[in-house]
This record gives C-alpha cells, sequence and structure tokens, in this order.
C-alpha cells in the first residue's frame, strides 16, 4: 500500500524567506507524486506533479519539488516566500495504474510579513 | 472548460435528514473520485468510478452512503440517514492523464 507522510502540520515563514515544505512516500512500484494547494473555502489545486524523466519538477507560482528515490522524498521549495502563498499544501502518490491519489495530512503554510 | 461543478457549495440540515452532493465531471475524464475531508481526518477517499462503474467503495463509512453515476456527465453522493459526524466537506475530482482535477466541494453541516 501507498502512503504519504509530510512533516509538520504547520509551517510559518517570513515573506521573502525560503518556503520548504518536506513530503515522504511509501511504495512499492514507482510513484506519481504531485503537490496540490488549497485556499480557504475551494478546492484542491495542482502545484506541479512527476511521473517520468527529469527529477526536479517546475510548478506553478514559482514553486518546484526534486523527487529523490534514494530518500524516498519530493519535498516543495520556494526560494522567496509571498503573502499569497500562504494555504494548506498536501503531497500525493499515485503508482502508474489506474488508483486514485493518497493524499498526506498536509501543511499549513503561514507567511508573515 | 468549466472544470468539476460541484453542487450545493454549502448544505445546513439537521440530523436524520437525506443530504444529496451532486457532481458535474470534466467532460471526457473517464475517473471519478469522491473524497471528504475533516479536520481531524484530513482528505478521504470515499469511493471512485471508472467508465461509471464503481471500483472501490470501501472507504464509505456505513451503509447510510450511496454513490451513483447513471452517466458520464454526473453523479449522486447520497447519505440517508444524516448524522452529527457526517458534517465535513465533501470534494468530487476528475482525473487527467495522472493528476486529479477538484470541484470547489460541498460543506456539509448536521445539526
Amino acid at each position: 500500500a501507498q502512503s504519504v507522510t509530510q512533516l509538520g502540520s504547520h509551517v510559518s515563514v517570513s515573506e521573502g524567506a525560503l518556503v520548504l515544505l518536506r513530503c515522504n512516500y511509501s511504495s512499492s512500484v514507482p510513484p506519481y507524486l504531485f503537490w496540490y494547494v488549497q485556499y480557504p473555502n475551494q478546492g484542491l489545486q495542482l502545484l506541479l506533479k512527476y511521473t517520468t524523466g527529469a527529477t526536479l519538477v517546475k510548478g506553478i507560482n514559482g514553486f518546484e519539488a526534486e523527487f529523490k528515490k534514494s530518500e524516498t522524498s519530493f519535498h516543495l521549495t520556494k526560494p522567496s516566500a509571498h503573502m499569497s502563498d500562504a494555504a494548506e499544501y498536501f503531497c500525493a502518490v499515485s503508482d502508474a495504474g489506474n488508483t486514485p491519489l493518497v493524499f498526506g495530512k498536509g501543511t499549513r503554510l503561514s507567511v508573515i510579513a | 472548460d468549466a472544470g468539476v461543478i460541484q453542487s450545493p457549495r454549502h448544505e445546513v440540515t439537521e440530523m436524520g435528514q437525506e443530504v444529496t452532493l451532486r457532481c458535474k465531471p470534466i467532460s471526457g475524464h473517464n475517473s471519478l473520485f469522491w473524497y471528504r475531508q475533516t479536520m481531524m481526518r484530513g482528505l478521504e477517499l470515499l469511493i471512485y468510478f471508472n467508465n461509471n462503474v464503481p471500483i472501490d467503495d470501501s472507504g464509505m463509512p456505513e451503509d447510510r452512503f450511496s454513490a451513483k453515476m447513471p452517466n458520464a456527465s454526473f453523479s449522486t453522493l447520497k447519505i440517508q440517514p444524516s448524522e452529527p459526524r457526517d458534517s465535513a466537506v465533501y470534494f468530487c475530482a476528475a482525473r487527467g492523464v495522472r493528476e486529479l482535477f477538484f470541484g470547489e466541494g460541498s460543506r456539509l453541516t448536521v445539526l
């Protein structure tokens, strides 16, 4: 069975500082990995995804994530936080089949002015 | 492309009442998923369909919950009778190539 662990339910950074949200996964097959963002009272929006190929994936709003197989990690980063980045972020994993995504518990990002 | 459309956005009802949540998926996306989100349990998969056929409903909490997908453009999630512990945000999602596209959710409050 696949699973996702997001370290830290709440991360707080200053505006302009580096954002690092951690995600570790467990999968017995090559994983497909995703990061989603959820703003208050909205649905989840895809930030980026890794399927195959380049392990450094760039997404929307300046975010990127790197797939590290040896560490079973897919951490999300952004060089400089903006106030508008404050939201809940979810990491998810699936396999190459048609199976559902399994989501982590989420990390709430706060950005301090 | 209008995306996944859910209705109602908000529903407040009393314990024991029937609740029906509706979802219109993205045209051409053949898989549809129902998730429930709560503070305590996070995002839970309730059921998913491929080509209108239910594939896995093991996440449906009780017999009070049922879901249907009579055609490719419509799905419902029904709770009968509803209970206060069913209060949550219910999301419908359609699968793209690999990722899911989510609706805005239906926030259910059962008093």
